[in-house]
């Protein structure tokens, strides 16, 4: 079945050290999302990729970083810098098309002890 | 920039009618679109408006209004299971196309 998939479902790291979170899709997306959400809030857009090889900064990049070299996979590394990472990281991905929604994994969600 | 706000929490009646509304600032609009959330999972799409007026899908029907900077999301014959949390969003196109959520409202079907 197609679908968009986000591991480890739980994820435990110490603080300092950088952790990749993973999304992949079988759906053959040319878009994708990554979002953070966090208790009671929306979701905060952290990077998004139009295209393979190009992605641009969301609202809240700071502290992380992305890449785009398959079309499949967009994997988010929560590096040191970011202050606070302990959230519920979103991973989305949209097909072609102007009334497109899109599709989500079922989320990570890490924890920084 | 952007701004979206819904509110946070709503309360109705199993069986009932339910009115969530959804007002927006942006520039480049492309789309709004509703998704439900229930806790602790990923949210799932139910609307989408990019014209003014009422889309109807089933139980749920979404309006929009872009002069207003408005929608609503009504939800009809409430149900149980239909407490989750409702999410409006935006997509603006510029330069590509992102899609930024408002905060979300809680809604609590009782019986």
């Amino acid at each position: 079945d197609g679908g968009i998939t986000q591991s480890p479902k739980y994820l435990f790291r110490k603080e300092g050290q950088n952790v990749t979170l993973s999304c992949e899709q079988n759906l053959n997306h040319d878009a994708m999302y990554w979002y953070r959400q966090d208790p009671g809030q929306g979701l905060r857009l952290i990077y998004y990729s139009q295209i393979v090889n190009d992605f641009q900064k969301g609202d809240i990049a700071e502290g992380y970083s992305v890449s785009r070299e398959k079309k499949e996979s967009f994997p988010l590394t929560v590096t040191s810098a970011q202050k606070n990472p302990t959230a519920f990281y979103l991973c989305a991905s949209r097909g072609g098309g102007q009334n497109t929604e899109a599709f989500f994994g079922q989320g990570t969600r890490l924890t920084v002890v | 920039g952007q701004n979206i706000d819904q509110p946070t929490e709503m309360t109705a009646t199993e069986g009932a009618i339910v009115q969530i509304n959804c007002t927006y600032q942006t520039s480049g609009f492309n789309g709004l679109f509703w998704y439900q959330q229930h806790a602790g999972e990923a949210p799932t799409f139910l609307s989408y408006n990019v014209l003014d007026g009422l889309e109807e899908k089933g139980r749920f029907s979404s309006f929009l209004s872009r002069s207003k900077g408005y929608s609503y999301l009504l939800l009809k014959e409430l149900q149980m299971k239909d407490s989750a949390s409702y999410l409006c969003a935006v997509r603006e196109q510029t330069g590509g196309f992102k899609t930024i959520f408002g905060a979300g409202t809680r809604l609590f079907v009782k019986a």
